[in-house]
């Protein structure tokens, strides 16, 4: 059974750059997409993109110009970069799989990231 | 301000059904597929519906999604106390070329 598992620093300086990487494990990483959800706390869910296995990419228009995903396939891995932080960065990040017409099937548990200064 | 729109809050005694409403635009619902999460407190959310009605393997079929123009909705029967968690609704979004979600709603059981 196909599990992910978020990693990175739980804590980020305002303008500095949020680094994490989900592992995908039990499974390989040849789905149709991975993508970036994160969740301020006590808040709605916000999609931050998602990166096909052939590296192409999709973001949301509101952090476009932040945001850089990578594949790492022979370490079944998948990154996010979201750079110039602000406090409105804080929040829960989840990664999870995504499959053309049945939406994100897997989920990682999520990881806290808190933008201080 | 979430592109789809859900009620904050919902609730149903035990045993009846609820309705979950998800309204949106003709850049989204009209024309892709509708998804429904479901997040208990204090975990990841979960996949509950796809393809506007389809329930993965697992899912009770108390469970039932719908879709009609503009709007979708989360119907869940024969409520139990473990149903209480928050809903989100899904789709993509040809405007903005972004998944987008409802702002999610609060179901509780009385």
């Amino acid at each position: 059974q196909v599990q992910l598992q978020e990693s990175g620093p739980g804590l980020v300086k305002p303008s500095e750059t949020l680094s994490l990487t989900c592992t995908v494990s039990g499974g390989p990483i040849n789905s149709d997409y991975w993508s970036w959800i994160r969740q301020p706390a006590g808040k709605g869910l916000e999609w931050i993109g998602r990166i096909y296995n052939s590296g192409t990419t999709n973001y949301n228009p509101s952090l476009k110009s932040r945001v850089t995903m990578s594949v790492d396939t022979s370490k079944n891995q998948f990154s996010l970069k979201l750079s110039s932080v602000t406090a409105a960065d804080s929040a829960f990040y989840y990664c999870a799989r995504g499959t053309s017409g049945d939406g994100f099937d897997i989920w990682g548990q999520g990881t806290m990231v808190t933008v201080y200064s | 301000q979430s592109v789809l729109t859900q009620p904050p809050s919902a609730s149903e005694t035990p045993g009846q059904r609820v309705t979950i409403s998800c309204s949106g635009s003709s850049s989204n619902i009209r024309s892709y597929y509708v998804y429904w999460y479901q997040q208990l407190p204090g975990t990841a959310p979960k996949l509950l519906i796809y393809r506007n009605n389809q329930r993965p393997s697992g899912v009770p079929d108390r469970f039932s999604g719908s879709k009609s123009g503009t709007a979708a909705s989360l119907g869940i029967s024969g409520l139990r106390s473990e149903d209480e968690a928050d809903y989100y609704c899904a789709a993509w979004d040809d405007s903005l070329s972004a998944v987008v979600f409802g702002g999610g709603t609060k179901l509780t059981v009385l």
